[in-house]
């Protein structure tokens, strides 16, 4: 079956700490690639995406993730956290067309303390 | 900025009681998915419609769940007889051009 998943279960970080939360995935053919933030009491919303072109995508609030496709993975990285980035980072990922179903990670959880 | 709703926000009911949860998807979206996710698993789908109907529905979505979308608006997830293990936070999604967009979902919680 279809699996993704994330390496850490919950990061702890100080302010200006640099991030990576990894990110794998089982192979399946054509994958479109997620990552999710969710703040506390907040919706889960898309911090990027990736489906194809260059595979360093940049998103919101100065993320960014890099497809390395040899190894199946989907890195999520911040050069310098802030204590607003505590939330809970989920992976998922979607097979074929746009409009499949996502698998996600179970989540890391990250606190960053001031 | 539109967003998707779900209601209520938190729902008590008793064993082998029916529930109905309540999702307002975005409002020219027309895909629509329903997902789980049990306290410390991970998020799970549950079932996608589209054209009222279903296209895709994992394992879980056994007989005990149904879906409908009752007005042009609201999209309904149902459990005919509740179990203990389906408590869990119930996520509603709509797509967008190519990205699903979440409500801040139901949390269940049968006894």
């Amino acid at each position: 079956a279809q699996s993704v998943s994330q390496h850490n279960h919950h990061v702890i970080l100080s302010e200006a700490a640099s991030l990576e939360l990894g990110c794998n995935y089982s192979y399946g053919g054509t994958v479109n690639l997620f990552w999710y933030v969710q703040y506390p009491g907040q919706h889960l919303q898309l911090l990027l995406k990736y489906f194809s072109g260059d595979p360093l995508v940049k998103g919101i609030k100065g993320f960014e993730a890099e497809f390395i496709k040899s190894k199946f993975s989907f890195n999520l990285r911040k050069p310098s956290v802030q204590w607003s980035d505590t939330a809970e980072y989920f992976c998922a990922v979607n097979y074929g067309g746009s409009q499949g179903n996502l698998i996600f990670g179970k989540g890391t959880k990250l606190s960053v303390k001031p | 900025e539109p967003e998707v709703t779900q209601t209520p926000s938190h729902q008590v009911t008793q064993m082998g009681q029916e529930v109905i949860l309540r999702c307002v998807p975005i409002s020219n979206h027309l895909y629509f998915y329903w997902y789980r996710q049990i306290l410390g698993q991970k998020v799970e789908f549950l079932v996608s419609f589209y054209n009222n109907e279903i296209s895709e529905k994992s394992e879980i979505f056994d007989d005990q769940f149904s879906v409908e979308r009752p007005d042009g608006s609201n999209f309904t997830l149902k459990i005919r007889s509740t179990k203990l293990e389906d408590s869990a936070m119930y996520f509603c999604a709509s797509l967008g051009w190519d990205e699903q967009y979440f409500g801040p979902g139901t949390r269940l919680t049968v006894t």
